[in-house]
């Protein structure tokens, strides 16, 4: 059984289009993420929802909208895809961030999103 | 400004070689310290983590790593590395700044010749 299962693996698409990647986790966790990795590997945090609740947007453009329908899922979509939205996407769940011992990410396999 | 950094962007050693990562934080207090490993094509996985008590923790796949705090530095090590350890390996830090946030630091890419 997959922990954190995001969909689709793949994504291509052209500029302008509107496109939604799916999260959803089956851990019982009540905080989930979105990372954006670019070409150089960086990792980003873009968005976190604690028990359906947003707690956590980092500057990121609003054609970036999450959604987050009962807490074991997260979703992103993203409107007016541009070229620099091309990277890999990575899903995360946590439990008891901050709390220490039983503290870690739990990350999908991540979406590539090529835009051209 | 606060960070994370992972000076060394490729390492490459030999099959059996031993092997440091280093990581060091500019944060006031000791956050939370973490490393993750990232197979090609696939998410983060945890290879450990320190949050107080003995500065030498142990992970998985015969990793472990030490925290210095005069250095500010959470270096990962391995005494013999295996070829299957080829990946790129994220240092992080938790901490409070308003919300609580992992900040990830820039990756190691580990290569390692046979």
């Amino acid at each position: 059984d997959t922990a954190v299962s995001q969909t689709p693996k793949y994504l291509v698409t052209q500029m302008g289009n509107d496109k939604s990647i799916k999260c959803e986790q089956n851990l019982g966790h009540d905080t989930m993420y979105w990372y954006k990795q670019d070409s150089k590997k960086f990792l980003k945090i873009m968005f976190s929802y604690n028990n359906k609740e947003l707690i956590i947007n980092e500057t990121v453009p609003n054609r970036f909208s999450p959604k987050s329908p009962d807490k074991a899922h997260l979703n992103l979509h993203i409107n007016s895809l541009e070229l620099g939205d091309s990277a890999v996407y990575f899903c995360a769940s946590s439990p008891n961030p901050g709390q220490g011992t039983n503290e870690k990410l739990f990350f999908g396999s991540g979406t590539q999103l090529s835009v051209l | 400004a606060q960070s994370v950094t992972q000076p060394d962007i490729h390492i490459t050693v030999s099959e059996g070689a031993s092997l440091e990562l280093r990581c060091n934080y500019s944060y006031g207090a000791t956050p939370y310290l973490f490393w993750y490993v990232q197979s090609p094509g696939q998410g983060l996985q945890l290879l450990l983590k320190y949050f107080s008590g003995d500065t030498l923790v142990q992970g998985i796949k015969g990793f472990e790593a030490e925290f210095k705090r005069s250095q500010s530095s959470f270096n990962l090590r391995k005494p013999s590395v295996h070829w299957s350890d080829a990946a790129e390996y994220f240092c992080a830090v938790g901490r409070y700044s308003g919300t609580y946030k992992y900040i990830f630091g820039t990756g190691t890419r580990l290569k390692v010749l046979a």
